[in-house]
């Protein structure tokens, strides 16, 4: 089945820098790819998501990226503030009649002010 | 945004003891989700449902039980827990298989 590696299991950057979150995933036919944002003691709130038909999709300072090619998909933050310290997970879906979502082991990113 | 809340938001049950954990959806959803979430492992599907009454086994559906009374509920049940179910449990729905989840706010659970 499908499995999905979160390569950064902590990331710490300055506020007003960068993130970057990278995943790899196994199966070629995933075509869904959503992010999820996990506050401290809180339920996985939706941020973002690709599909396979693209390769690029911002939201205000949210971009991901998709690489088919090489199975991988990034999460970038531009701009960071404090308020995106949180643990961030990546997760992928194959599709036609699969039913899950495969999740990421997640990234604790820290924003330092 | 999609509504799904919990209940209880954490618990403290016996070993042996049985354990229902209540999941509500407003969002008028077929597909609905439980999660359990353990530190390094991300989280695991245990059980889901694309119709009321009918239940499907996720990854690790072991000592789980779950039920799908209507639309809007979708029970977990720990017949006979154990120290090894210790998890934070998330409940989570969605329109269609591929569509976005949106998650409950989780319930602690603690075995003793």
């Amino acid at each position: 089945g499908e499995k999905v590696e979160q390569h950064e299991s902590t990331l710490s950057v300055r506020e007003g820098d960068s993130a970057v979150i990278n995943c790899t995933y196994t199966d070629t036919a995933s075509s869904y790819f959503p992010w999820y944002k996990q506050e401290a003691g809180k339920g996985l709130h939706f941020v973002i998501d690709i599909r396979s038909n693209v390769d690029r999709k911002q939201s205000q300072r949210l971009i991901v990226l998709l690489d088919k090619k090489a199975k991988r998909f990034s999460l970038h933050i531009t701009a960071t503030q404090p308020e995106d310290s949180a643990i961030y997970f990546c997760a992928a879906h194959s599709g036609g009649s699969n039913y899950k979502l495969t999740f990421g082991k997640g990234t604790l990113l820290t924003v330092t002010p | 945004e999609a509504a799904v809340t919990q209940s209880p938001r954490s618990k403290v049950a016996v070993t042996g003891g049985k354990v229902t954990l209540s999941c509500h959806q407003t969002n008028n959803h077929d597909y609905m989700y439980w999660y359990r979430q353990d530190t390094g492992h991300g989280l695991r599907l245990i059980h889901y449902s694309y119709v009321a009454d009918s239940t499907e086994k996720g990854d690790i559906p072991d000592g789980y039980k779950a039920s799908r009374p209507s639309q809007e509920n979708f029970s977990l049940i720990l017949e006979l827990a154990s120290l090894s179910q210790t998890a934070v449990y998330f409940c989570a729905s969605s329109d269609d298989r591929g569509d976005t989840q949106y998650f409950g706010p989780g319930t602690r659970l603690l075995v003793l």
